[in-house]
């Protein structure tokens, strides 16, 4: 089992470039997230999506888009990169989204908007 | 505004001795917590949680308390060992908030051997 996986693992872009962070589980897991991480800011919620075919905006949506592939991938895309996107992206994955659940993370996407 | 604070950026602890990690929250739906820990280069790692109903919750070394009533909850790690070195991140739920976690900006805990 390799869990979640997240490509790339670091990625340097230009302003206005566009991009897109993939995000797979083998876990058969309904629910997955998608946060960024700030210095000092914890884990934000970007979007997450609670079954396959449905997506729901979290804190901080504004400059995202994402597809829910199918159960197994989730992905993130940046349409025109600013620099304030620069961040560490985490995917995550949780089984049914029940309350009392933990989430499951991948090992995160490095990237530099230049 | 955060509503999940983890107001000690840092700590540091001898070896075999005590760490505890703080959290303080503002909102009053929240009704279940947990703590996750994250080394380097890697996802955050769920560590243990504690249901509002509950006021302690231990798993080994971890102990998490949660007092309700001052909106604070605490991660006891006993005895500390140089492996703990790591962030770690408060999270929370609201029973009305689905499946959103609100994390706290995290505490770098270094154990000295």
């Amino acid at each position: 089992n390799a869990g979640v996986t997240q490509t790339p693992k670091f990625q340097v872009l230009k302003t206005g470039q566009s991009m897109t962070l993939q995000c797979a589980q083998d876990m058969n897991h309904n629910s997955m997230y998608w946060y960024r991480q700030d210095p000092g800011m914890g884990l934000r919620l970007i979007y997450y999506s609670a079954s396959e075919g449905t997506t729901d905006k979290g804190e901080v949506p504004n400059g995202y888009n994402v597809s829910r592939l199918n159960k197994r991938e989730f992905s993130l895309r940046l349409e025109s990169a600013a620099p304030s996107q620069t961040s560490v992206y985490f995917c995550a994955s949780s089984e049914d989204g029940h309350p009392q659940e933990t989430q499951y993370f991948g090992p995160g996407t490095r990237l530099l908007v230049l | 505004d955060q509503q999940v604070k983890q107001n000690s950026p840092s700590l540091s602890v001898q070896e075999g001795r005590i760490s505890i990690l703080n959290c303080d929250y503002t909102n009053s739906m929240f009704d279940y917590f947990l703590w996750y820990k994250k080394y380097p280069a890697e996802g955050p790692t769920f560590l243990i949680s504690i249901s509002s109903i509950k006021d302690k919750n231990e798993d080994g070394r971890f102990t998490v308390f949660l007092n309700k009533s001052a909106k604070h909850l605490s991660l006891h790690i006993v005895p500390s060992q140089p492996g703990d070195s790591a962030v770690y991140f408060c999270a929370a739920k609201g029973y009305n908030a689905g499946n959103m976690l609100t994390f706290g900006g995290g505490t770098r805990l270094m154990v000295k051997p």
